[in-house]
C-alpha cells in the first residue's frame, strides 16, 4: 500500500496564475481533505470531498476549489495566485463510514511557491 | 469557534530527559484529539488519537492524555531521543462535523 501520494511535490508560480495540485488516497478510504499549511503555522482545513462532492469547507475563498474523481483521488485548484498563498498543502484520506474514529493519512504535501 | 493552542512554540532538551508538550482547546465539544510529528519538508505523522470518551493513550516512550471539561491534552516523551527532533502538532476533531483544528506546534529539538 502506497498510502497517500500526492503531486507534484514542489511547485513554482506567478501572481495571477492558475495553479492544479494533485492527490490519491490510501487503498480503502474513500474520503480527501485538503490543507493548508502556511510557514510555521498549523494546517488549516481548506475542504473535504466525499461521493465526489464538497462536504465541508472551511474559510477559503472561492479562488480554491476541488474535486474528487470516481476512484477517489482528488484535485485542488487554486486561481488567480496570490503571494499569499505560498505555503504547504496537504491532502489527508480517511474512511467515512470510520469517520472521527479512524486517524486521517496524510501525504507528504506539495510546496507551492508564489513569486 | 474552536481554537487550538500549543505552549511552548519551542523547546530544547538534552537527550535522555522526560517532557511534556502542551495542548489546550476551548471547545470541548470534540470528537477525538490527535497528535502529529511533523519533520521538516515533510507531512504529518499520526503518533495519537484519543477519542473524547478516553483519558489517555500510549505508544511506546509516548502517552497522551486528555481532560476534556479543562480543555487540555498533554504529550508525554520519556527518555528523549534525538530522533524525536521534530515538530508536534495536535488537532481537534470537532463533534458537529469532523473538522481538524490544529495548533501550530511544538518544535523539539533534543540535543546529543
Amino acid at each position: 500500500d502506497a498510502g497517500v501520494t500526492q503531486s507534484p511535490t514542489h511547485l513554482i508560480k506567478t501572481r495571477g496564475q492558475q495553479v492544479t495540485l494533485r492527490c490519491s488516497p490510501k487503498s480503502g478510504h474513500d474520503t480527501v481533505s485538503w490543507y493548508q499549511q502556511a510557514l510555521g503555522q498549523g494546517p488549516q482545513f481548506i475542504f473535504q470531498y466525499y461521493e465526489e462532492e464538497e462536504r465541508q469547507r472551511g474559510n477559503f475563498p472561492d479562488r480554491f476549489s476541488g474535486h474528487q474523481f470516481p476512484n477517489y483521488s482528488s484535485e485542488l485548484n487554486v486561481n488567480a495566485l496570490l503571494l499569499g498563498d505560498s505555503a504547504l498543502y496537504l491532502c489527508a484520506s480517511s474512511s467515512r463510514e470510520l469517520a472521527g474514529w479512524e486517524t486521517q493519512y496524510f501525504g507528504p504535501g506539495t510546496r507551492l511557491l508564489v513569486l | 469557534k474552536q481554537e487550538v493552542t500549543q505552549i511552548p512554540a519551542a523547546l530544547s532538551v538534552p537527550e535522555g530527559e522526560n517532557l511534556v508538550l502542551n495542548c489546550s482547546f476551548t471547545d470541548s465539544a470534540i470528537y477525538n484529539l490527535q497528535w502529529f510529528r511533523q519533520d521538516p519538508g515533510k507531512g504529518l505523522t499520526s503518533l495519537l488519537l484519543i477519542q473524547s470518551s478516553q483519558r489517555e493513550q500510549t505508544s511506546g516512550r509516548l502517552n497522551a492524555s486528555l481532560d476534556k471539561s479543562s480543555g487540555r491534552s498533554t504529550l508525554y516523551i520519556a527518555a528523549s531521543q534525538p530522533g524525536d527532533s521534530a515538530t508536534y502538532l495536535c488537532a481537534a476533531e470537532e463533534d458537529s462535523n469532523y473538522q481538524l483544528i490544529w495548533g501550530a506546534g511544538t518544535k523539539l529539538i533534543i540535543k546529543p
